[in-house]
């Protein structure tokens, strides 16, 4: 059974295009995480939510917008993609002190 | 935030124990230390947190010296499918959520 899925796992598309990626956790946890990882491997959150609720935005461009619409799933919204947007987008989630799961990686690749 | 401190890349034969070094001098009452690991092209995998005690779970064992300034993550006996980055992580729990900051972390290859 999957943990935390994403999809899609591959992600083509032109600058200027608004793209979404979807995430899905079946853990019960209460927290869900959007990680961006770049090129040089640096991972870095972007956003969180508990219980539906925003509570770290780590100063992301308002091109990106997440959307919880129950506890099990966090979805990422891109608009007008840039080239800079390229990355692996990693979804997780957790359960108070306890460790992160984290999805398979979504490759954006924006051309 | 409390930085870490880790080798950029250790080796370690396979089936001997492998011992992964962090410094967190800074690390505060409150931050707990969390270690995960990147196999490539794959998500992060948690491996094991602590707050001051030493933990084990059926992945690793994690010692944490008694100033809590540095850590040691021990894989008993290294696989091949234990090469991975590992990441040491000091962070506290804010409002629910874990604001895990990751930094180069180690490169441990596993040999033959």
């Amino acid at each position: 059974d999957t943990a935390v899925s994403q999809t899609p796992k591959y992600l083509v598309t032109q600058m200027g295009n608004d793209k979404s990626i979807k995430c899905e956790q079946n853990l019960g946890h209460d927290t869900m995480y959007w990680y961006k990882q770049d090129s040089k491997k640096f991972l870095k959150i972007m956003f969180s939510y508990n219980n539906k609720e925003l509570i770290i935005n780590e100063t992301v461009p308002n091109r990106f917008s997440p959307k919880s619409p129950d506890k099990a799933h966090l979805n990422l919204h891109i608009n007008s993609l840039e080239l800079g947007d390229s990355a692996v987008y990693f979804c997780a989630s957790s359960a108070g002190p306890l460790g992160k799961y984290f999805g398979p990686g979504t490759r954006l690749t924006v051309t | 935030d409390a930085k870490t401190t880790q080798p950029p890349s250790m080796d370690c034969a396979e089936g001997r124990a492998a011992n992964l070094p962090c410094n967190h001098s800074t690390i505060s009452g409150n931050e707990y230390v969390y270690w995960y690991r990147q196999i490539h092209s794959q998500g992060p995998q948690y491996i094991i947190h602590g707050l001051k005690n030493n933990e084990t779970n059926e992945m690793a064992s994690l010692i944490i010296t008694e100033d809590r300034k540095s850590s040691t993550l021990i894989l008993p006996h290294a696989t091949l499918r234990d090469t991975a980055v590992y990441y040491c992580i000091v962070r506290p729990i804010i409002q629910g959520a874990q604001k895990l900051v990751f930094g180069q972390g180690t490169r441990l290859t596993i040999n033959p």
